[in-house]
């Protein structure tokens, strides 16, 4: 069961925009700790997509972007392509139980 | 360029010990700096993490598991090993390796992913 609770499902047509949300707690998001994002094709390995909050890796599109306040965070997508049709993760840690923590997922629908 | 790559046994019979290796190309592990990490995704759900573990063998695991992992490396291979013990069916999942920069860092680096069914 995770802990950090996003929307299982968002959709959205080509060219618009899309949010996701991940809440957490006083013990993880809210306890200062960073957000980081990942976005999972279909058969692939997560992808580091947001990290730090609001931070792109390189080659990352400035489509993608992510806030983060009291204990939530959000990823935001504009412009929606085809191709941004997978599943998103957020991750982050929790100092009580001394692990990181990632959310259940979203799929995003681009319809 | 970092390269993770998981390998071990794809079946594992029940109550026996599942067994995976991530070997690390492109950085040294005994350089230190990172955890490197298992993480897990059973079938179309999403992803669970294991544990980690420091250069020095410092390991960290996830609490639900913890009775079970041992997570350990290899520094003259530049690899870290898996191994998770009394496997059920519920243990059925793709595992990937991965590495992060702090505890509460993002994972940077992962591998491809290793399907192992825990099956008679």
């Amino acid at each position: 069961q995770s802990v950090l609770t996003q929307p299982p499902s968002v959709s959205g047509a080509p060219g618009q925009r899309v949010t996701i949300s991940c809440t957490g707690s006083s013990s993880d998001i809210g306890a200062g700790y960073d957000v980081h994002w990942y976005q999972q094709l279909p058969g692939t390995a997560p992808k580091l997509l947001i990290y730090g909050n609001s931070h792109r890796p390189s080659g990352v599109p400035d489509r993608f972007s992510g806030s983060k306040s009291g204990t939530s965070a959000s990823l935001a997508i504009t412009g929606l392509q085809a191709d941004d049709e997978a599943d998103y993760y957020c991750q982050s840690y929790d100092s009580s139980l001394i692990n990181s923590l990632f959310g259940g997922g979203t799929k995003l629908t681009v319809l | 360029q970092v390269q993770l790559q998981e390998s071990g046994p794809g079946l594992v019979k029940p109550s026996q010990t599942l067994s995976l290796t991530c070997t690390v190309s492109g950085d040294s592990i005994s350089s230190g700096g990172y955890y490197w990490s298992w993480i897990r995704q059973h079938p179309g759900k999403g992803l669970e993490w294991i544990g980690y573990m420091f250069y020095n063998g410092i390991t960290y695991y996830n609490p639900s598991l913890k009775s079970r992992v041992i997570i350990s490396v290899d520094t003259s291979k530049n690899q870290f090993s898996l191994r998770l013990s009394s496997v059920s069916a519920a243990d059925t999942a793709v595992y990937y390796c991965a590495r992060v920069v702090q505890r509460d860092g993002p994972f940077d680096y992962w591998g491809q992913g290793t399907l192992v069914i825990v099956s008679s």
